[in-house]
């Protein structure tokens, strides 16, 4: 079956501007969470959602915000965008939200910021 | 605090040397930890999680509580190892969603 997809996988943007990132979990998986990786701080966990409702979030700021839809597809929303901002964000998607299911990741949207 | 270290950020070895890829960690609760690994233009996947103790690509690890460790070791390298792994440990959330990942290491296997 189709993997975890993202898009867009590129995106290139200037600061003070907004951005959102979608997410396509596996077909049947109902849980979905957003990373953030860079090479200083390697990856860090932004939030979970699951039943359209976040469950978890990391320590970011207001700027980074999430849904996810009924379908289980997810967007990440981030506002006012700084130049640290730059980074690989991934999504990954499990089958329902416990300790004993695998997440499946995703390819990940490179976003830089100008 | 949660936290996940990997002192090594690259590890270079021959190929058929023993490997030992280390990971300590910190957390107040009964820990719940992964391997994951990342092959060159591929995606993040798992690798291996301490709880199923199993054996995958002839890696293992094992969780040393006393240590706080949970060091991933192969005892003959392939080239085909070469990648960057991640320790992880599962967070106050409960879930694989919500995963705490040390920075890496890069694995380098040398002909």
């Amino acid at each position: 079956k189709a993997g975890v997809t993202q898009t867009p996988r590129y995106l290139i943007k200037t600061r003070g501007q907004q951005v959102t990132l979608s997410c396509s979990p596996i077909s049947g998986h109902r849980s979905v969470s957003w990373y953030q990786q860079t090479p200083g701080q390697g990856l860090q966990f932004l939030f979970e959602y699951f039943s359209e409702t976040q469950r978890n979030k990391g320590n970011f700021p207001g700027r980074f915000s999430g849904r996810q839809f009924s379908n289980s597809r997810s967007e990440m929303n981030v506002s006012t965008l700084e130049l640290g901002d730059s980074a690989l964000y991934l999504c990954a998607s499990s089958l329902i939200r416990d300790r004993n299911n695998e997440q499946f990741f995703g390819p990940g949207t490179r976003l830089t910021v100008l | 605090a949660q936290r996940v270290t990997q002192p090594e950020k690259l590890l270079s070895v021959f190929k058929g040397a023993p490997v030992e890829l280390k990971c300590n960690y910190s957390y107040s609760g009964s820990p719940e930890l992964f391997w994951y690994v990342q092959y060159s233009r591929q995606r993040l996947q798992l690798l291996l999680r301490h709880i199923s103790r199993e054996s995958i690509k002839g890696f293992t690890a094992d969780l040393n509580k006393g240590e706080t460790s949970f060091h991933l070791k192969k005892p003959f390298a392939q080239e085909e190892d070469s990648a960057m792994y991640y320790c992880a440990l599962v967070g106050d959330g409960g879930s694989q969603g919500n995963l705490i990942f040390g920075k890496g290491t890069k694995l380098s296997v040398k002909p």
